[in-house]
């Protein structure tokens, strides 16, 4: 069975620009999930999907971070305007939408700021 | 909240060495995941194993969840193992994914 898919793998952009970032989850997953991990740090939760609709945003920065699942398959991420403290790898991750919620990860896209 | 700790933070080892990795939960967990996050920042599933053991190849996990610790063991260690090793725990009753703190290992040849 296919993964999770991501793309761009790597993105650089200039502060202030913006840029967004698309999840494929395992196919059936009703469940998805968009992480940030700064390096040296685990993975923190930025937002989480139950097939559209939003289930958890309380981490998410929503003054510059926006998040859809419009059909309740793929997702996409958008940084707008972008801040030197935003680099990091943004992971997407999926699970069936029922316990025990074992989740699979992408491959990730590590975002550098400058 | 509930909190998840690993240890050792680093290790460091010599080319077919064996090691063993602990991960502490301070609550009843209903997942309990491994996974290894590669040089390229991917995380790969080792195991799903909210309690007993479970092998695959070099590597074995054992869950205490009475006990709230988990090992992961890694037998003869290659150069490829080398990276960060998470745990991460969903809490009874919630459906949030927790991660420990990691160990980083360095396999040397």
């Amino acid at each position: 069975e296919a993964g999770v898919a991501q793309s761009p793998r790597y993105k650089i952009i200039e502060k202030r620009q913006s840029v967004a970032f698309w999840c494929n989850p395992i196919s059936g997953h009703a469940t998805l999930y968009w992480y940030q991990q700064i390096l040296g740090q685990g993975p923190k939760l930025l937002i989480q999907f139950q097939n559209n609709g939003v289930v958890d945003d309380s981490q998410l920065p929503k003054d510059r971070f926006s998040a859809e699942r419009l059909k309740g398959v793929d997702s996409t991420l958008k940084i707008q305007p972008a801040k030197l403290e935003d680099s990091a790898v943004y992971l997407c991750a999926s699970s069936l939408s029922q316990a025990p919620y074992e989740q699979y990860f992408g491959p990730g896209t590590r975002l550098t700021v400058t | 909240g509930i909190q998840v700790e690993q240890s050792p933070p680093d290790l460091i080892l010599q080319e077919g060495a064996n090691s063993t990795l602990r991960c502490n939960f301070s609550d009843s967990v209903n997942n309990l995941q491994w996974f290894h996050q590669n040089p390229w920042g991917q995380l790969i599933n080792l195991f799903y194993i909210p309690s007993g053991t479970k092998q695959n190849g070099r590597l074995s996990a054992t869950t205490v969840a009475t006990e709230r610790y988990s090992l992961l063991y890694i037998s003869s260690s290659q150069t490829t193992d080398s990276g960060v090793y998470f745990c991460a725990v969903i809490r009874r009753g919630t459906d949030k994914l927790i991660f420990g703190t990691g160990t980083r290992l360095q396999v040397f040849p």
